[in-house]
């Protein structure tokens, strides 16, 4: 089972760049990574995914190294909205007995 | 479309109720799961759903617990006899397809005293 590990909560103040690593050293040949935000009171809300070296969307970049043990979620420019916990996920999507939510990181940014 | 629906939001029940919790996946698609989410022990995938057909229950934690999906539209999770701690927020999720991802519904947040 590819656990991961994420620091529990985070500091930010708003305007700055906001970089979340998580652990997961187990990590399968097969298995993705995938990266969720929950708000409070709504359920998990899928951020970006990816398999290795760089992915970028509208909301996020995903880092991937290339021993694919790590991975790091960057937010650009966060805003109070942007304050929830976030999620790393590492597993095969057709395997989901192997999904773990973990525990996520709170980040709480500031004005 | 109006994304995945549960009901009710909110459920306070006594211990030894039944408790029935309900879900409308997303029009077409093909996965439903569902989710308990708790302080202690994070969110935690109870069984999934592929075409209608329950494909791992092993994260249901014991007997008083089931799960059916009668048609494409609708699931439903029961908690019978309910215990003060099956107390959490219950999320219901759908996808299409293998490879895509999870739309999550809003949560039943479960009290049970």
């Amino acid at each position: 089972l590819a656990k991961t590990t994420q620091p529990i909560s985070m500091d930010s103040y708003e305007g700055q760049e906001v970089n979340i690593t998580c652990s997961h050293n187990n990590i399968a040949t097969n298995d993705y990574i995938t990266w969720y935000q929950q708000f409070p009171s709504q359920g998990p809300r899928f951020i970006i995914q990816g398999y290795k070296t760089k992915v970028t969307n509208e909301v996020a970049s995903l880092f991937i190294p290339a021993d694919r043990k790590s991975s790091t979620l960057s937010l650009p420019r966060v805003s109070l909205s942007d304050t929830a916990v976030y999620y790393c996920l590492v597993g095969d999507e057709n395997n989901f007995n192997k999904f773990y939510f973990g525990s996520g990181t709170k980040l709480n940014v500031k004005p | 479309d109006a994304g995945v629906i549960q009901s009710p939001r909110h459920e306070v029940t006594e211990m030894g109720q039944e408790v029935t919790l309900r879900c409308k996946p997303i029009s077409g698609h093909d996965y439903l799961f569902w989710y308990r989410q708790t302080m202690m022990r994070g969110l935690e995938l109870l069984i999934y759903f592929n075409n209608n057909v329950p494909i791992d229950d092993s994260g249901m934690p014991e007997d008083r617990f089931s799960a059916k999906m009668p048609n494409a539209s609708f699931s439903t999770l029961k908690i019978q006899p309910s215990e003060p701690r099956d107390s959490a927020v219950y999320f219901c999720a759908s996808r299409l397809g293998a490879g895509e991802t999870q739309y999550f519904g809003p949560g039943t947040r479960l009290l049970v005293l």
